[in-house]
């Protein structure tokens, strides 16, 4: 069962233009992670926010996390079309060292 | 660069035939995973390992077996394959928890064909 789910699904933005996407999650986590796909490719890495952490910041990114609402978001801000890809929110359960992921939003930056 | 290495990104079988989808890590990292990716339905545990020769079922196990033999190693197998095992394939490995940093590392993907 998906833990992590991503909202909205698809996102058309102009280049510029800051890109937000949510994340919900059912369980207690340990940390949560954000990840980019490029079409056809394997998942990239972007930032880790850890269960006792509200913000974190990387570049043009900034995350938030929520554990009393059980969501978190990732702000892109600025968006270049070389950001278009998917993104991935995954977490990280208290006792494992499994990631749950969930199934995306689909982000596309017009020039 | 570190990197994780699948060794095909694309592989066409035929029903029934045993298939084998390799993935090597140079990171010395202790956890290995392999998910699959299909449409709508996000990335999915197929197994993972945290050591060499242990290896554990994930959320969907069902025709496939991996095999550890070496750390920077990990095999998946699809035992006789089937048309709807046609996916992409992601192999991902990690540092162990209680270091400083386990996000995933992943390959590049296999993308799976089975007719």
């Amino acid at each position: 069962s998906q833990q992590g789910e991503e909202d909205p699904q698809a996102l058309s933005i102009q280049e510029g233009e800051n890109a937000t996407m949510n994340c919900s999650y059912k369980t207690s986590i340990n940390n949560l992670q954000w990840y980019r796909q490029n079409s056809g490719r394997g998942l990239v890495h972007l930032i880790l926010i850890r269960s006792n952490e509200r913000e974190k910041h990387s570049g043009r990114l900034r995350v938030t996390l929520d554990t009393s609402k059980k969501s978190s978001s990732l702000l892109i801000t600025a968006s270049r079309a070389a950001d278009t890809a998917s993104y991935f929110c995954a977490t990280a359960l208290d006792s494992s060292y499994k990631l749950i992921f969930g199934s995306g939003t689909r982000l596309l930056v017009r020039p | 660069d570190v990197k994780v290495t699948q060794s095909s990104r694309y592989l066409v079988k035929r029903t029934g035939e045993k298939v084998f989808l390799e993935c090597v890590q140079d990171m010395d990292h202790e956890n290995m995973f392999w998910y699959r990716q299909d449409p709508g339905l996000g990335l999915r545990l197929i197994y993972f390992s945290y050591d060499v020769k242990m290896k554990e079922k994930g959320d969907i196990p069902e025709g496939y077996s991996v095999s550890r033999e070496k750390k920077e190693r990990f095999s998946l197998i699809l035992e006789s394959a089937s048309t709807n095992q046609t996916s992409m394939y992601l192999c991902a490995s990690s540092r162990p928890r209680g270091r400083r940093n386990y996000g995933y590392t992943f390959g590049s993907g296999t993308r799976l064909t089975v007719v």
